[in-house]
């Protein structure tokens, strides 16, 4: 069995401000993450996916997450905030034959101020 | 962007009343999922196919029930719709070969309202 839990329902920071998104997961099998962005009234964007290459994954609009087995972490950041960073993000786990079902955490909507 | 159409995007119906959403991919991929999205649940599976008449249950199947008859499209019906069933359903599809190393792409949702 999986599942995902990010730290924090809503995070706040200021504009130039470090994000710092938190996961954890659990996994009996290698696991593969993902995180998605989700803007208001819509569907689900990717951000950035771990597949057991790099453990630094860079994504898009300048986010990153580092894979960490020993904490089963998969925390997201970016240096700097911008307003148009202000959504919700959902870190996601799916690994072995599992059909590529996704196991998603609570989501953490983050909030820009200027 | 990938190819993925839900409709209806909004629907309001009463209690009791059979609803069917529908999801239409233009990707050719295999596997195509639903999801429900409620405040403070995440997405959650409802029910996925792996194939053209391959489905099975997700986490949250009860009350819904799907089809797949060809490969673009995948149905997602509620026999007999609860206030309970009120969401934003999400349908997703993935080329993943079983593994889950690929990711998900979805739709833009249907937030289906019950009276």
């Amino acid at each position: 069995a999986q599942s995902v839990t990010q730290l924090g329902s809503h995070v706040s920071v200021s504009e130039g401000a470090l994000v710092l998104l938190r996961c954890n997961y659990s996994s009996s099998v290698p696991p593969y993450l993902f995180w998605y962005v989700q803007y208001p009234n819509q569907g689900l964007q990717l951000l950035l996916k771990y597949t057991s290459a790099a453990t630094l994954v860079k994504g898009i609009n300048g986010f990153e997450a580092e894979f960490k087995k020993s904490e089963t972490s998969f925390h997201l950041t970016k240096p700097s905030a911008h307003m148009s960073d202000a959504a919700e993000y959902f870190c996601a786990v799916s690994g072995g034959t599992s059909y590529g079902k996704l196991t998603f955490g609570q989501g953490t909507i983050l909030t820009v101020h200027p | 962007d990938a190819g993925i159409t839900q409709s209806p995007r909004h629907k309001v119906t009463e209690t009791g009343t059979p609803v069917t959403l529908r999801c239409h991919q233009t990707e050719n991929h295999r596997y195509m999922y639903w999801y429900r999205q409620d405040p403070g649940h995440g997405l959650r599976l409802i029910h996925y196919s792996y194939g053209v008449k391959d489905t099975d249950k997700g986490e949250v199947s009860d009350g819904y029930s799907v089809s797949r008859s060809k490969t673009e499209d995948f149905l997602l019906t509620l026999e007999s719709a609860t206030s309970s069933q009120t969401s934003v359903y999400f349908c997703a599809i993935s080329s993943a070969e079983g593994t889950g190393n690929q990711p998900q792409h979805f739709g833009d949702g249907t937030r289906l309202s019950i009276l």
